[in-house]
């Protein structure tokens, strides 16, 4: 079935040492986004590409990069997580256009000890 | 500026009791897009239903219905005879569209969601 995926479903990781969250999509959509949804909280934009351009949303920290090797993949890599960091990242996609709904994957729970 | 609000922070209610969940949005844009999506305890979130701001039909899809009004901008969801696989955080969201298509202007405006506990 077409999907979006992300692995890993938990991620552990120590204060500031780096970590990578991948997602992977069969949807061939060209839009990707990254968000960040804290517990009790609305998903959180951090980033998007439109094909290979990234997007970064103003408040989005330094510490939060992206890449996009090709179509199907997309990587958020956090370069010094903080305690702050914990939370659960999910990866969507969505066709170009307007009015497209977003498809998420399951999403990633990063915990920073 | 958008906004979504969804007042309703929780709502609990017995198996097979209809519930409405509330959505009042704010826009300027002319054309926008309003989505539900629901999030069960398993974190991903599930698109519902997409309604685009000339279409104010209501619709029915099961036991699930929707309640586009734009004179008082509200885009409620109502889920009848409710079961305990309802529970999960349901989540309005707006996205508006620019006069000409800004590259990367895509994002959805979320409200804090509804956490809908439906008890057996």
């Amino acid at each position: 079935d077409a999907m979006v995926i992300q692995n890993p479903r938990y991620q552990v990781t120590q204060f500031g040492k780096p970590v990578t969250l991948s997602c992977s999509q069969t949807l061939n959509h060209n839009v990707m986004y990254w968000y960040q949804q804290k517990s009790s909280q609305a998903p959180k934009l951090l980033f998007h590409y439109y094909d290979k351009d990234f997007n970064n949303e103003a408040d989005t920290p330094d510490n939060f990069q992206s890449r996009r090797p090709n179509t199907s993949f997309c990587f958020l890599d956090i370069r010094s997580p903080g305690l702050g960091d914990a939370a659960m990242y999910l990866c969507a996609t969505s066709r170009d256009g307007e009015g497209y709904e977003q498809y998420f994957g399951p999403g990633t729970r990063l915990t920073v000890t | 500026a958008q906004k979504v609000t969804q007042a309703q922070t929780e709502i609990s209610v017995v198996e097979k009791e209809d519930v409405t969940l509330d959505c009042v949005y704010e826009t300027r844009d002319t054309t926008y897009y309003l989505f539900w999506y629901k999030q069960p305890p398993s974190g991903e979130l599930v698109f519902l239903i997409r309604r685009n701001s000339f279409d104010e039909q209501n619709e029915i899809s099961g036991r699930y219905s929707w309640n586009f009004q734009k004179s008082t901008s509200s885009f409620n969801f109502t889920i009848t005879a409710s079961q305990v696989v309802d529970s999960a955080v349901y989540f309005c969201a707006l996205r508006g569209v620019q006069p000409l298509i800004i590259q990367g202007a895509q994002k959805l405006v979320f409200g804090q969601g509804t956490r809908l506990t439906i008890n057996p």
